[in-house]
């Protein structure tokens, strides 16, 4: 079993849909959470840190539920400028082991 | 500002040829300094990481090595390469003693092994 699962997609959504991504991680010790952007070809780019009082940045929503060790992206109001595959990632406990999960890809269309 | 540095960008290799890419942090002391790969359509794949000079942990066996010479270098290797081997390579640094964890990237090294 994967350390970090994502449904890899794709999603495919029209401008301006609501678009949510999830993602489960089998290491109770994690500490911290994040979700992280990579455009084709690029290297990936912090997008948000996810907190179990949940964390919006705009109309991006993150949550985290450790509970369920469960952790969720929101998209509201897509734009073109979101295609990108999003991944989720989790930091064991110390700070420095960093586990990606294999991403989710979203194509939003016009 | 801190800033990584990863070279060389696109390299093409033949089966059992070695390997050597090399990743620098400026602007930052006593960073912990990761290797990833990443295969094509695939998710990142931790190789190594490490927490201070001369101190390595790797994650999956394989033909990789990885060293760190001095504090704001982090060096991958290979004496022989397989196909396998082929894929985006990206170093990532992050501050030591933060729980936050946060990486910051480097632009990537594309290898291909013909």
């Amino acid at each position: 079993r994967k350390e970090v699962e994502q449904d890899p997609g794709p999603f495919n959504v029209p401008e301006g849909a609501t678009v949510a991504f999830n993602c489960t991680y089998s290491n109770s010790a994690s500490q911290s959470f994040f979700w992280y952007r990579q455009d084709c070809r690029k290297e990936p780019k912090l997008l948000m840190s996810v907190y179990s009082s949940g964390n919006e940045d705009g109309r991006f929503t993150a949550q985290l539920n450790r509970a369920s060790q469960y952790i969720s992206l929101l998209i509201r109001d897509s734009k073109l400028s979101d295609s990108a595959t999003y991944l989720c990632v989790v930091v064991h406990t110390g700070g420095f082991k960093t586990i990606f999960g294999a991403g989710t890809r979203l194509f939003v269309k016009a | 500002s801190q800033t990584i540095h990863q070279w060389p960008a696109t390299l093409v290799q033949p089966v059992g040829s070695p390997l050597s890419l090399e990743c620098t942090v400026e602007g930052t002391s006593n960073p912990n300094l990761y290797w990833y790969r990443q295969a094509a359509g695939r998710g990142l794949q931790l190789l190594f990481y490490s927490v201070g000079i001369g101190q390595i942990s790797s994650e999956v066996p394989q033909n990789l090595s990885a060293s760190r010479p001095q504090d704001r270098q982090f060096i991958l290797s290979s004496k022989k390469l397989l196909l396998s081997d082929s894929g985006f390579y990206l170093c990532a640094w992050s501050v030591r003693g933060l729980v936050t964890g946060e990486l910051f990237f480097g632009e990537g090294s594309r290898l291909t092994v013909l």
